[in-house]
């Protein structure tokens, strides 16, 4: 089944202590992208990448880091998490074409951090 | 001003009814215009996709495009409650970046 794998689903975690949220996907694709979504803010880009060693920041880059050392795996770390980064999170990928950049969205991954 | 806007509603709509919503966006150079559907607790799922002006049809769906205007919508025919959901327009600006609304939340009552 083609699909988008995030992991974890649901995390709870302290102010300060480092965590790596996975996401891998089984179709190919060369695009991938991370969301977060808050209410009334939608889904705001974090980070995204066009195939292997290539990533470049989203709209709100600030407190995150990526890598991209596989073409299936686009892990999102968060060096020293905050209250502040305490959303729903979501993994994507496409093939990037432009006139058909149609995003394949995980699970979600809800992160609180206290 | 944001670059993708969307009225949060919600909208309510009669089972049977046309439901219609509106995007409006600020980058003239977007290229292509996504609608998608997203339930409480669930992640987003494309319904369509346009990047041409003019009428889209897919089954109930009707997408709408008009880059002079930087408006793009979504019709949705003889609604049901199980179109009742948040809707997201997203539009991708090139540089590869997809930029979405907030979404709007659509009630369909039996």
């Amino acid at each position: 089944e083609a699909q988008v794998t995030q992991n974890p689903r649901y995390l709870i975690t302290v102010t300060g202590k480092k965590l790596t949220v996975t996401c891998s996907q089984n179709m190919n694709h060369e695009y991938m992208s991370w969301y977060r979504q808050d209410p009334g803010l939608g889904l705001r880009q974090i980070y995204y990448s066009m195939n292997v060693e290539v990533t470049d920041k989203g709209d709100v880059p600030e407190g995150y880091k990526v890598s991209r050392k596989e073409k299936r795996n686009f892990p999102l770390i968060l060096e020293s998490p905050s209250p502040n980064q305490t959303s729903l999170y979501f993994c994507a990928s496409s093939f990037g074409t432009a006139g058909a950049n149609v995003l394949t969205f995980g699970a979600g991954s809800r992160l609180t951090v206290l | 001003q944001k670059e993708v806007e969307q009225n949060s509603g919600p909208l309510s709509v009669p089972e049977g009814a046309i439901a219609s919503l509106n995007c409006t966006y600020s980058d003239r150079g977007s290229q292509s215009f996504f609608w998608y559907r997203q339930y409480s607790g669930k992640s987003p799922e494309l319904i369509m996709f346009i990047y041409s002006n003019g009428d889209k049809e897919d089954g109930r769906f009707t997408a709408q495009l008009n880059k002079a205007s930087q408006y793009v919508s979504l019709l949705i025919r003889d609604s049901q409650p199980s179109d009742s959901a948040t809707y997201l327009c997203a539009v991708f600006t090139g540089g590869f970046k997809t930029i979405f609304g907030a979404g709007t939340r659509l009630f369909v009552k039996a």
